[in-house]
């Protein structure tokens, strides 16, 4: 079990380019989540997959934003056009799927910072 | 709708002393309820969560966390703090009739003195 890995760890990039986080969860965990995290705060859900599947999306997910996990494998987030109120830790977290109480494991985080 | 709180931005606590980090929740149904804990610049690292059963979990590190459905509270707490323990800790919550999402508090950051 090598953990939820995320790349890139940090990313620093002018406003209005675009940037893409990738996520690879722990093996066979079926379900994966993307939240962000700002200074001060706790984490804020973006957008939750199950397999292939996204089944929710939180409000703060405008549509400058996009992800994906094909295959329901890793998952990667896009940020379009970015803005500097974008500046943030981006979380990704995974869980097996079972009918309990199942413990969302998440990684070490990618920085982003909008300039 | 689930909800938590976290009502101290700060805890401060002497090593050796025992500490206690608060959170009170509210879900439609009943919780699950969860404590992480963040080192700067790192993710969150899962410490323990309440599922059923006894109100008294035991999790990493010596941590221990109480279920309290009348308060609705899950209260950290640790017998004797260690300077290393100086992290922010995050509790969350997830209504089990609800969707597999949790939400989590604003966090607690907590200062163990030498």
């Amino acid at each position: 079990d090598t953990g939820v890995s995320q790349n890139p760890r940090h990313k620093i990039t002018k406003r209005g380019q675009n940037v893409t986080f990738r996520c690879d969860p722990i093996s066979e965990h079926n379900r994966l989540y993307w939240y962000r995290q700002t200074l001060g705060q706790g984490p804020e859900f973006l957008t939750y997959f199950q397999n292939e599947a996204q089944l929710e999306k939180s409000r703060l997910l405008s549509d400058r934003f996009s992800a994906e996990r094909p295959k329901g494998s890793f998952s990667t987030l896009e940020i379009q056009r970015t803005e500097q109120g974008d500046s943030a830790m981006y979380l990704c977290a995974s869980s097996p799927l079972s009918l309990s109480g199942n413990t969302i494991y998440f990684g070490e985080g990618s920085w982003l910072t909008v300039v | 709708a689930q909800s938590v709180a976290q009502p101290e931005d700060q805890v401060n606590v002497a090593e050796g002393n025992p500490l206690t980090v608060k959170c009170t929740y509210s879900v439609s149904g009943n919780p699950y309820l969860f404590w992480y804990v963040q080192y700067p610049n790192r993710g969150l690292q899962f410490l323990l969560k309440y599922i059923t059963g006894d109100n008294l979990v035991k999790g990493s590190y010596g941590f221990e966390a109480e279920f309290n459905k009348s308060q609705t509270s899950f209260h950290l707490k640790k017998p004797s703090a260690l300077v290393s323990d100086s992290a922010l800790y995050f509790c969350a919550v997830r209504d089990t009739g609800g969707s597999y999402i949790p939400t989590f508090g604003r966090g607690t950051s907590l200062i163990v003195h030498p």
